[in-house]
């Protein structure tokens, strides 16, 4: 059981350069989230989505595109990227929401760079 | 909107003493989870809490939930090197997804 996947776990990027980060979960959870961690910054939410074909923005949403065509699937944009998208950046999926308790399952981490 | 505060950001111990990291949140919560993060790992979740003035133990860890509903503390007693990591609290946000505290970095010095 693989729980959640992300690629690549490494990334350098030049300033202005595009890329897209992938997530994939296999325990048929309906929600998935993508997280960026910055030092002292906690965990901080960009994008969410409650359902295959849904999307919906989080805390700090600009710069970043997703999407979520298949359920298994959850896509991240950098269209693009600035320096400041230098970050961790976690994938996550869960059962139902956080209003629901539900726990939260993370993937490894994607650690990218922008020079 | 919803925020949730978690001090310290930092904390040095010596192997074996006491830990405690505190999360208050400005409202009410339903419902309160703890992780944690190994230096170089992802979070990991450890428990969850519901209901108000619960107390849960895990070993040496022990997670309490305020009486409101509105603060929680991780108590972790005699630390071990393999403690060491950054504890996050984490409670339903405005967008009723989970809202993340900064974490605090636990260090356990041998």
């Amino acid at each position: 059981n693989a729980g959640v996947t992300q690629t690549p776990k490494f990334r350098v990027l030049k300033t202005g350069q595009s890329m897209t980060l992938l997530c994939a979960q296999d325990m048929n959870h309906e929600y998935m989230y993508w997280y960026r961690q910055d030092p002292g910054m906690g965990l901080r939410l960009i994008h969410y989505s409650v359902g295959e074909g849904t999307t919906a923005k989080g805390e700090v949403p600009d710069g970043y595109n997703v999407s979520r065509l298949k359920k298994q699937n959850f896509l991240l944009g950098l269209e693009s990227a600035a320096p400041s998208q230098t970050s961790v950046y976690f994938c996550a999926s869960s059962y139902a929401g956080g209003v629901a308790g539900n726990t939260i399952y993370f993937g490894e981490g994607s650690w990218l760079t922008v020079v | 909107g919803q925020q949730v505060m978690q001090i310290p950001q930092y904390q040095h111990v010596q192997e074996g003493e006491d830990f405690t990291t505190y999360c208050n949140s400005s409202t009410t919560l339903s419902n309160i989870q703890w992780y944690k993060q190994r230096p170089g790992g992802h979070p990991v979740f450890l428990i969850q809490l519901v209901k108000s003035g619960e107390v849960k133990k895990q070993k040496r860890l022990t997670f309490q939930f305020g009486e409101a509903k509105k603060n929680s503390s991780l108590h972790i007693t005699a630390t071990q090197t393999t403690d060491v990591g950054t504890y996050f609290c984490a409670g339903p946000g405005s967008a009723r997804q989970l809202t993340f505290g900064s974490g605090t970095q636990l260090t356990v010095l041998p």
